[in-house]
């Protein structure tokens, strides 16, 4: 089945304490990306990755940082939380975004809390 | 840069009634066009999209959109909502040649029996 993981679905942690939430597609797309959604703020893109070893920075990516080393896998790394970074994640991916035309698939989210 | 604004951020519905989510977009340059649903719990996913062509766009689960150019919308229509069609709905634009996708705020519809 054509899926986007994500894990872990929850996260409770304490501020400064290194997470790692990992994502993974198994559609060989090229384009993956990670977004946060807040009420009333929607989603907004945090980092994305055109491909292998291509990384740029998104609308909001004071706090994270990402990796893309295999085309499968596009972790989310979060060296120091803070409670501003609570908040519900969500990876996805698409075939080749450059063009603007492919949809993109979700993942089913990581809700992470920092206190 | 493209920008989206979902007019509704709430909008409470009778079950078989009509419903229309509105949906603004800015942008300078030619735009591709998307709505999503988000049932809870669950990622969004694609319940249409507007690339080019026929101005009416129809997708899943009896949903449509029209794309007016003129006006800078691409507001969602169904004629006859469902209980199971309450969740968050998200309008969503990408610029033709560029390489990111702005999301609205949503629009929450609740279907009441």
């Amino acid at each position: 089945e054509a899926q986007v993981t994500q894990n872990p679905r929850y996260l409770i942690t304490v501020t400064g304490k290194k997470l790692t939430v990992t994502c993974s597609q198994n559609m060989n797309h090229e384009y993956m990306s990670w977004y946060r959604q807040d009420p009333g703020l929607g989603l907004r893109q945090i980092y994305y990755s055109m491909n292998v070893e291509v990384t740029d920075k998104g609308d909001v990516p004071e706090g994270y940082k990402v990796s893309r080393k295999e085309k499968r896998n596009f972790p989310l790394i979060l060296e120091s939380p803070s409670p501003n970074q609570t908040s519900l994640y969500f990876c996805a991916s698409s075939l080749r975004l450059a063009g603007g035309t492919d949809e993109q698939y979700f993942g089913p989210g990581t809700r992470l809390t920092v206190t | 840069a493209q920008s989206v604004t979902q007019l509704d951020s709430q909008v409470p519905v009778f079950e078989e009634a009509p419903v229309e989510l509105r949906c603004n977009y800015s942008s300078s340059v030619s735009v591709y066009l998307f709505w999503y649903v988000q049932y809870p719990n669950q990622g969004l996913q694609l319940l249409l999209k507007y690339l080019s062509g026929s101005t009416l766009v129809k997708g899943i689960n009896g949903f449509e959109a029209e794309f007016n150019k003129s006006q800078t919308s691409f507001h969602l229509r169904k004629p006859s909502v469902h209980i199971s069609d309450t969740a968050e709905y998200f309008c969503a634009v990408s610029e033709r040649g560029n390489n990111d996708m702005r999301f609205g705020a949503g629009t929450r519809l609740t279907v009441k029996p």
